[in-house]
C-alpha cells in the first residue's frame, strides 16, 4: 500500500512570495489533514477535509493561507504572502474515517528567508 | 484545551533499558494516540488506546490511560538505538487530534 505523498520536500522563499505544497492520500481515505510543525513543538492542525468538504479550519491563518482539496482525492495547500514565521514543516496525514489512526506523509521543510 | 503535555521533555538510556514517558490532558477525551517522529521525518502511528480502555499492548510498547487523573502513559521495553526519535501524544475529543509538544528520547548503545 502506498503511503501519503507530499511535493516538494523542501522549498526556500523570500517573504512576500507565495508558495503551494502538494499532498496525496492513501487510496480510499475519506480524511485529509494538513498540519504545520515548528520546530521543536508538536504539529498543529490547519485544516481537516472530509472527501472535499472542510471538516476544522479553525486555527488556520485564512488572511493567507488556503487549501483545497477538489475531487475529494489530492490536496493542495497555498500560503501567500508567507511571513518569516511561516518557516516550518507542514505535514499532511489521512485516515480512512477521521477517528482512526493518521498516515502522515514526509512533510515539506518551508524556509522563509 | 486539550492538548497533551509529556513529560519528561528529553530522556537518555541505555540501551536495553525501559522507557516510560508520561502525557497529561485537560479534558474529556475520545482517544489518545502516542506517535514517533524520527529526526525530519513525518511521524509514524504506534497505539491508539480509547476513553474506555485502560491498557494496550503492540509488542514492545505498552500504553496505559488513566482517565480519572487524565493521564496516560507510554512504555518501551528493551530499548533499541533505532528507538531513538521523539514521542508524541495526542488526545482526540470534541476537536481534532490535538498534539503535544514530545518527548525527545535518546537509546544510546
Amino acid at each position: 500500500e502506498a503511503g501519503v505523498a507530499q511535493s516538494p520536500r523542501y522549498k526556500i522563499i523570500e517573504k512576500r512570495q507565495s508558495v503551494a505544497f502538494w499532498c496525496n492520500p492513501i487510496s480510499g481515505h475519506a480524511t485529509l489533514y494538513w498540519y504545520q510543525q515548528i520546530l521543536g513543538q508538536g504539529p498543529k492542525l490547519l485544516i481537516q477535509f472530509q472527501n472535499n468538504g472542510v471538516v476544522d479550519d479553525s486555527q488556520l491563518p485564512k488572511d493567507r493561507f488556503s487549501a483545497e482539496r477538489l475531487k475529494g482525492v489530492d490536496s493542495t495547500l497555498k500560503i501567500q504572502p508567507a511571513k518569516l514565521e511561516d518557516s516550518a514543516v507542514y505535514l499532511c496525514a489521512s485516515s480512512q474515517t477521521g477517528i482512526d489512526e493518521q498516515f502522515f506523509g514526509p512533510g515539506t521543510r518551508l524556509t522563509v528567508l | 484545551s486539550q492538548q497533551g503535555e509529556e513529560d519528561p521533555q528529553a530522556l537518555s538510556i541505555q540501551e536495553g533499558e525501559n522507557a516510560t514517558m508520561n502525557c497529561s490532558y485537560k479534558t474529556s477525551i475520545n482517544n489518545l494516540q502516542w506517535y514517533r517522529q524520527n529526526s525530519g521525518r513525518g511521524l509514524v502511528h504506534l497505539i491508539l488506546i480509547r476513553s474506555n480502555e485502560r491498557e494496550k499492548h503492540s509488542g514492545r510498547l505498552r500504553v496505559t490511560l488513566d482517565t480519572s487523573k487524565k493521564s496516560s502513559s507510554l512504555l518501551i521495553t528493551a530499548s533499541r538505538a533505532a528507538d531513538t526519535a521523539s514521542y508524541f501524544c495526542a488526545t482526540e475529543g470534541n476537536t481534532p487530534l490535538v498534539f503535544g509538544k514530545g518527548t525527545r528520547l535518546s537509546v544510546i548503545a
